[in-house]
C-alpha cells in the first residue's frame, strides 16, 4: 500500500536554529513529490515538485531535497513568519488515490 | 490573478441534513479536485472532475458526491450528514488532469460542523 509518513510531528525552533523536516515514502514508480506550506484557518500552499533522486529545489529559507525513499525540508535560519504546518505529498498507485499526503510537521519557531 | 475561492468558509448542520459546498478555481483550469482533512486522517480524497466529468473518486461513501459545470467550477453534496463529516473541505484546482505533473493549487476551505 502506497504510505507517505512524515517526521517529527511537531518542532520547536529558536529563529536562526536551523534544521530538516523529514518525509518517507512507500510509493512504487514515484512520479512526483510535492511539499506543501499550511498556515492556520487556511488551504495548503504549493512550494514544490521533486521528480527524480538527486534533485533539489530552493526557496528562501527552505530547500527540498530527494532520494530513492525519502525527501527533506530543510530549513536555513528561520525565522517566525516560518511558522506553519509542513505538508508532503505523492501520486498514489492505487485505484480511488490521487495525492497522497503525510500528517505533516508543524513547525514552531519563537524569536 | 484570483486564487481558489470556496464557499461558504463556515457552516454547521444537523445530523441528517444535507450541505453542499461550492468552488470556483484558478482562472484557466479546467481540473477540480476536493479533499477532506481533518485532525486524526489529515488530508484524503474525495473526488476529482475534468471537463465536467468525474476522473477519480476516493474511498468515500455514496453520501458523497460532486459535480463540475461548463465553467470549470464545481459543487460537492453531502447527504444525510454524520458527525463524523465534520472537517474541513479543500477544494484544488490544476491546469490539466492528474497530480504527476501539474501541483494543487488549494482554497482557504469551508469548515463544516455536524451538531
Amino acid at each position: 500500500e502506497d504510505q507517505v509518513t512524515q517526521s517529527p510531528e511537531a518542532l520547536r525552533l529558536q529563529e536562526g536554529e536551523s534544521s530538516s523536516l523529514n518525509c518517507s515514502y512507500t510509493v512504487s514508480g514515484l512520479r512526483g513529490l510535492f511539499w506543501y506550506r499550511q498556515d492556520p484557518g487556511k488551504g495548503p500552499e504549493f512550494l514544490f515538485t521533486l521528480y527524480s533522486a538527486g534533485e533539489e529545489k530552493e526557496k528562501e529559507r527552505l530547500k527540498a531535497t530527494l532520494t530513492k525513499k525519502e525527501s527533506f525540508l530543510h530549513i536555513t535560519a528561520p525565522k517566525p513568519e516560518d511558522s506553519a504546518t509542513y505538508l508532503c505529498a505523492a501520486p498514489g498507485n492505487q485505484a480511488g488515490t490521487a495525492l497522497i499526503f503525510g500528517k505533516g510537521t508543524t513547525l514552531s519557531v519563537s524569536s | 490573478k484570483a486564487g481558489v475561492t470556496q464557499t461558504p468558509r463556515y457552516l454547521i448542520k444537523t445530523r441528517g441534513q444535507q450541505v453542499t459546498l461550492s468552488c470556483s478555481p484558478i482562472s484557466g483550469h479546467r481540473s477540480v479536485s476536493w479533499y477532506q482533512q481533518t485532525p486524526g486522517q489529515g488530508l484524503q480524497f474525495l473526488f476529482e472532475y475534468f471537463s465536467e466529468t468525474q476522473r477519480n473518486k476516493g474511498n468515500f461513501p455514496g453520501r458523497f458526491s460532486g459535480r463540475q459545470f461548463s465553467n470549470s467550477r464545481s459543487e460537492m453534496n453531502v447527504s444525510t450528514l454524520e458527525l463524523g463529516d465534520s472537517a474541513l473541505y479543500l477544494c484544488a484546482s490544476s491546469l490539466v488532469v492528474g497530480t504527476d505533473n501539474s501541483p494543487l493549487h488549494f482554497g482557504n476551505g469551508t469548515r463544516l460542523t455536524v451538531t
